[in-house]
C-alpha cells in the first residue's frame, strides 16, 4: 500500500538555526498537506500543495512540492522555541479522499 | 477556523467493555470523517474513512467488528471500540474534511483526541 516516509525522525537545533524535514511518498500524490502537532496536542493544518513544483511561504516556513509530486519539504528559517513539535506531511492520491500521514519529524529547539 | 469536537478526551475502562467516542464538526458539514490511531511518539495510522449515510471504509488490518463506525449525520461520526482489551489502549483522533468547490482548498480539521486506557 501507499507509504509516506519522513526524514529525519528527530532533529534538535539551536534557536536561530534552520530546519528542514523531507517527505517521500511511494506513489504519486494529487496533493500534500502539512500539519504541526505540539506535544500533547492534536495536528493542526499548516498548508496544502497541489501543483507540481509548487512553493509556498508562510513567514519563516517554506513548503515545496516536488516536480514528480512524490516528495515535499518543509523548511523553517531561524527556528524559535515556539516551533517545537512534530511536523507531519499527509498525502492523498487522485480518486480517494483519504490522507496517509508521514512518519513525522520531531523538532526540538534549544534556547 | 473550523472546529471539530471530540469526546471524551480520556476514558479508562475494564477489559471486555465497549467504549463510544464521538466526533462532531461544529460549524461545517462533513460528508467525510476519518478515524486515526496514534501510539506515543508515532504517526497517525488511518483506521477508517467514515462516510455520511453509508458504511465506513476500513483500512487493511483494522477489524470492522471491533471498531464500529457510524456516521448518521453530516456533523457526527462515532467510533465504538467493542469488547476492549488492553492492546486497544491508544490515542484515537478523528478528523473532518472541509471542502470547497473543488479539492484545491480542502483541509482536515482534527478533534482533540481520546486517550483510551483499558485495564
Amino acid at each position: 500500500g501507499q507509504q509516506v516516509m519522513q526524514i529525519p525522525q528527530y532533529q534538535h537545533v539551536q534557536e536561530g538555526e534552520d530546519f528542514t524535514t523531507y517527505c517521500n511518498s511511494s506513489t504519486t500524490l494529487s496533493n500534500i498537506q502539512w500539519y504541526k502537532q505540539r506535544p500533547g496536542g492534536h495536528p493542526v493544518f499548516l498548508i496544502q500543495l497541489v501543483k507540481s513544483g509548487e512553493v509556498k511561504k508562510q513567514k519563516r516556513l517554506t513548503f515545496q512540492f516536488g516536480e514528480a509530486k512524490k516528495n515535499s519539504s518543509l523548511h523553517i528559517t531561524a527556528t524559535q522555541t515556539t516551533d517545537v513539535g512534530t511536523y507531519f506531511c499527509a498525502g492523498t492520491t487522485s480518486g480517494t479522499y483519504k490522507y496517509i500521514f508521514g512518519t513525522g519529524t520531531r523538532l526540538k529547539v534549544l534556547a | 477556523g473550523a472546529v471539530v469536537s471530540q469526546h471524551p478526551s480520556r476514558v479508562i475502562c475494564k477489559s471486555g467493555t465497549s467504549v463510544k467516542i464521538e466526533c462532531r464538526s461544529l460549524d461545517f458539514q462533513a460528508t467525510t470523517m476519518f478515524w486515526y490511531r496514534q501510539f506515543p511518539k508515532q504517526s497517525l495510522m488511518l483506521m477508517a474513512t467514515s462516510n455520511e449515510g453509508s458504511k465506513a471504509t476500513y483500512e487493511q488490518g483494522v477489524e470492522k467488528d471491533k471498531f464500529l463506525i457510524n456516521h448518521a449525520s453530516l456533523t457526527l461520526s462515532t467510533l465504538t471500540v467493542t469488547s476492549a482489551h488492553p492492546e486497544d489502549s491508544s490515542f484515537y483522533i478523528c478528523s473532518a474534511r472541509e471542502t470547497g468547490p473543488d479539492r484545491l482548498n480542502e483541509k482536515l480539521f482534527f478533534g482533540s483526541g481520546t486517550q483510551l486506557s483499558v485495564l
